[in-house]
């Protein structure tokens, strides 16, 4: 079974800090995701990597981040956190580019800035 | 851009109902469609994944169909149960394992 681990399940940061939010998995999957999730807003997709080194812009970028240096774990980072960042930030992970294989995702972490 | 709609955003039904949860999407140019269910607190678990060629998946109770040319899928889950009570995320993908998820439907199941 895919196992996707996000590091901390709560997290509470101060605003300007910089924040780390990790995410590995066990499968050796190609393409891993970061979304976060908010009421009324759904889930959004912030960064994604199909390669070691490799990242894309999702739709809302601004104010992150992303680091893969080795294939099974995706780093997000906030760069200076912010009261409006306080969310739900779930990662996800699928194998291969474009194929039809299902998005595996971990149990999140909520976030709050003060 | 993709837009995913889910609608009703709640539903409660009596324990043993079938029941069939909607999704529509804008573009039809999807590469699949996958249905998830989200319990709270808790990130997403994958149900089913049609891909573009398809018409229908299964799984035990559950059944997902993918119309394409109307921009629909449906989620059927037959003879309800109160543990099916959860929210339920529609997804398009795109090319590249990106999607656009739908807003959810969140179904409670009552004993």
């Amino acid at each position: 079974d895919v196992k996707v681990t996000q590091s901390s399940r709560y997290l509470v940061k101060r605003t300007g800090e910089k924040v780390f939010l990790e995410c590995v998995q066990d499968m050796d999957h190609e393409n891993m995701f970061w979304y976060r999730q908010d009421p009324g807003l759904g889930l959004r997709l912030i960064y994604f990597s199909y390669d070691v080194k490799m990242k894309e812009k999702g739709d809302i970028p601004e104010g992150y981040s992303v680091s893969r240096e080795k294939k099974e774990r995706f780093s997000l980072i906030l760069e200076s956190a912010s009261t409006n960042q306080t969310s739900m930030y779930l990662c996800a992970s699928s194998l291969l580019w474009g194929s039809n294989q299902p998005q595996h995702f971990g149990d999140g972490t909520r976030l709050s800035i003060l | 851009k993709q837009e995913v709609t889910q609608i009703p955003a709640a539903l409660s039904v009596p324990e043993g109902e079938n029941l069939v949860l909607n999704c529509s999407f804008t573009d039809s140019a999807i590469y699949n469609l996958q249905w998830f269910r989200q319990d709270p607190g808790k990130g997403l678990t994958s149900l089913l994944l049609i891909q573009s060629s398809q018409r229908e998946q299964t799984s035990g109770r559950l059944n997902a169909s993918l119309d394409k040319s109307s921009g629909r899928s449906t989620l059927y889950i037959a003879a309800s149960q109160p543990g099916d009570s959860a929210t339920y995320l529609c997804a398009a993908g795109a090319n590249a394992g990106k999607s656009t998820f739908g807003d959810g439907t969140t179904l409670t199941v009552k004993p």
